[in-house]
């Protein structure tokens, strides 16, 4: 079973709008965090937001904004007033556990988002 | 500014031959990864170093290795390339286990194999 699953392969925004990038986790782990990159397509990985299993309030970064419905198991990303140089590939990825020399993380298949005008 | 370095950025090998990606960083971190990412894919985890100690993936090949010889350095080594192995490579750093600190990536390395 997948751990992430980002179910939109592409999305399109117009300009100065909001958009919602979905993400759903599945984990029996209790400690967790959840991550957000953009990857433009210069290939770089620009970490954008982080969500902790047992942060009690939405994390915030400027115009991102991360919905986390724990019961749910979703971290979806939402940019508000979206720019032209939003247009890049949105990946989620997910930390499990605390012990362990790693800090792993496993990616979703990502979202391509193009911002028109 | 502390960050992550790749070189090169793009490096192209004949196919066989063996080619060695180099990662360095100023962030003084513990962990330091290796990701192979295709096109239109997600990244991969080849393997991770903590500290000294060496983490190798399950499902990677042998033909990938991998060195540390210090805290800033880590050298991806892909011994007999095959057309297969075309890829990003990204390397990535992080402070340790558990924490909720990101992974702070390169620019990472394009590999292309003739």
């Amino acid at each position: 079973a997948q751990k992430i699953t980002q179910t939109q392969p592409g999305m399109f925004v117009q300009e100065k709008e909001a958009v919602t990038l979905d993400c759903t986790y599945d984990t029996s782990d209790p400690s967790y965090g959840l991550f957000w990159y953009k990857q433009p397509s210069s290939g770089e990985m620009i970490f954008l937001i982080y969500q902790g299993s047992y942060d009690q309030q939405n994390a915030t970064e400027g115009r991102y904004s991360l919905n986390f419905q724990k019961a749910r198991k979703s971290a979806n990303l939402v940019i508000s007033a979206s720019q032209l140089g939003d247009s890049a590939m949105y990946f989620c990825a997910m930390r499990e556990g605390v012990t362990g020399g790693g800090n792993k993380l496993t990616f979703g298949t990502g979202t391509q988002l193009k911002v028109e005008l | 500014d502390a960050m992550v370095i790749q070189n090169p950025r793009y490096q192209v090998t004949q196919f066989g031959k063996p080619v060695t990606l180099s990662c360095s960083q100023t962030l003084n971190h513990n962990v330091m990864y290796w990701y192979q990412q295709k096109s239109s894919q997600a990244p991969k985890l080849l393997f991770h170093y903590y500290d000294k100690d060496f983490n190798n993936e399950a499902d990677t090949p042998d033909n990938f290795q991998s060195r540390r010889p210090n805290t800033s350095f880590c050298f991806l080594d892909i011994r007999s390339p095959g057309l297969g192995d075309a890829a990003m490579y990204l390397c990535a750093t992080a402070t340790g286990p558990g924490s909720n600190q990101p992974q702070h990536f390169g620019d990472g390395t394009r590999l292309s194999i003739l």
